[in-house]
């Protein structure tokens, strides 16, 4: 069964400051996702990470995939208070469907 | 586009009481899943189809049916509500061709009292 854990669970930071999210998952998958959640909203759609060594980057987000090591990182630089939000990784079971397990996610938030 | 569209957004039942959530995608995508998402907590798999006429358990199944009788519509059936199943519902959908990220409704919060 695969388990997908991130930590921190909750990060405060100073806005101006860096920090990184990290996700480990426990079985083989070369797909991981990052989405964003705001308050009583859906989710966002961040970054899709297609395999191993990929690397993207939005504004003061960045994310990195290692495979090998089973771990997604979401680095943010610089944070800004609109950052504050609830980011999630999701990897991708192989098989039928493609389903998706979610982390339990890390709450941000940015203080000023 | 419409994209995801779910319906309704709020509700509350009592317990023993039966639902059907909607929802609804105009994108043409053959992957349809259904989430729970508990407070503070990530997204659990209830159910999900692969195209119509196919559907399948996810991992938090007990309590609730699905049908998919057509691409479009893909609705969650609670029967005899439990306190249990207080929680918010999202419905997704995914192009299998491209088989990249999931499109999100804007999700059903739900409460059993």
């Amino acid at each position: 069964e695969l388990k997908v854990e991130q930590n921190p669970l909750f990060l405060s930071m100073q806005e101006g400051k860096n920090y990184t999210i990290y996700c480990n998952y426990s079985t083989t998958s070369d797909r991981l996702y990052w989405y964003r959640q705001d308050p009583g909203k859906s989710l966002e759609s961040l970054f899709v990470l297609l395999s191993n060594g990929a690397v993207k980057q939005e504004g003061r987000l960045m994310a990195s995939l290692d495979t090998k090591a089973r771990l997604s990182t979401l680095h943010i630089t610089a944070a800004v208070h609109d950052l504050s939000a609830t980011y999630f990784c999701a990897v991708e079971n192989t098989g039928t469907a493609s389903k998706l397990t979610f982390g339990t996610g890390t709450r941000l938030q940015v203080t000023l | 586009n419409a994209g995801v569209t779910q319906t309704p957004k709020f509700r509350i039942l009592k317990i023993g009481q039966s639902m059907t959530l909607q929802c609804t995608q105009d994108m043409n995508h053959n992957y349809m899943y259904w989430y729970r998402q508990d407070p503070g907590m990530g997204l659990k798999l209830i159910y999900y189809s692969v195209g119509a006429g196919i559907t399948d358990k996810g991992e938090v199944p007990n309590g609730y049916n699905v049908s998919r009788s057509t691409t479009e519509d893909f609705p969650l059936r609670l029967e005899l509500a439990a306190p249990s199943q207080t929680s918010v519902y999202f419905c997704a959908s995914r192009d299998d061709a491209t088989n990249e990220k999931l499109f999100f409704g804007s999700g059903t919060q739900l409460s059993v009292l």
